[in-house]
């Protein structure tokens, strides 16, 4: 169980493009989704929160405009980045709460997140 | 400020041989401490969590442990398969987010 999956695993862009990366949880509803930036030999940085149906919560420094994110339902969210440049590249991460462990009278288990196998933008 | 420091930031075994890693962090209100693998090129994958001091959860060789400034996770007699980048991260109750420490990569030698 709660397993999350991203598409696709891996990207080549051209600059100024846009890109769109999804993420789904397979087995399990997702209330909140969360998107990470990870740099090479670097721990993962939080960008937004995306709750399902209303719009997303960014990090300080991160461009809500350049990362559009999207959480239509509560099995899927997407990261679109707009106007990708070089600077862009790295590697995306996603994860998800569980929503129905919220409901299991344990709510120390909503609290587990998930993640996804991640995507690697390259942005030439 | 949410802090979550991990040590050390490289470990290099011999197989069979026995080690621990360290997870200090300074968390407002903690909603629970969590492990997680991660392989060179992927997400990470979740290990344990734990949520009160004194408590323990095993998986194999790993064991992890909590008290109420650190977590450490214990790994027996590892083997070269173990290698990997063990991320320790804190869940703050108040802001609603999961910190990060920076990792601490294993190596076990055969």
């Amino acid at each position: 169980g709660a397993v999350v999956s991203q598409h696709p695993s891996w990207v080549i862009c051209k600059s100024g493009t846009s890109v769109k990366i999804e993420c789904r949880s397979l087995d399990f509803q997702a209330t909140t989704m969360f998107w990470y930036r990870q740099f090479p030999k670097q721990s993962l940085m939080l960008m937004a929160t995306s709750n399902e149906g209303s719009k997303a919560t960014y990090e300080q420094g991160v461009e809500k405009d350049k990362f559009l994110i999207n959480h239509a339902s509560l099995t899927l969210s997407t990261l679109t980045v707009t106007s990708a440049h070089p600077e862009d590249s790295s590697f995306y991460i996603c994860s998800a709460r569980d929503w129905g462990a919220t409901g299991t009278g344990d709510p120390q288990s909503s609290y587990e997140q998930y993640f996804g196998p991640g995507t690697r933008l390259t942005v030439t | 400020e949410d802090q979550v420091t991990q040590s050390p930031e490289a470990l290099r075994l011999q197989e069979g041989e026995s080690s621990s890693l360290n997870c200090s962090y300074t968390v407002s209100g903690l909603r629970g401490l969590f492990w997680y693998r991660q392989d060179p090129g992927k997400g990470p994958e979740f290990l344990f969590t734990l949520y009160s001091a004194g408590e323990e959860k095993e998986k194999e060789r790993l064991k992890a442990t909590l008290t109420k400034k650190e977590s450490f996770l214990h790994i027996t007699a590892p083997k070269p398969e173990d290698s990997a980048t063990y991320l320790c991260a804190a869940f703050s109750g108040n802001t609603g987010k999961l910190i990060f420490g920076q990792g601490t990569t294993l190596q076990v030698k055969p």
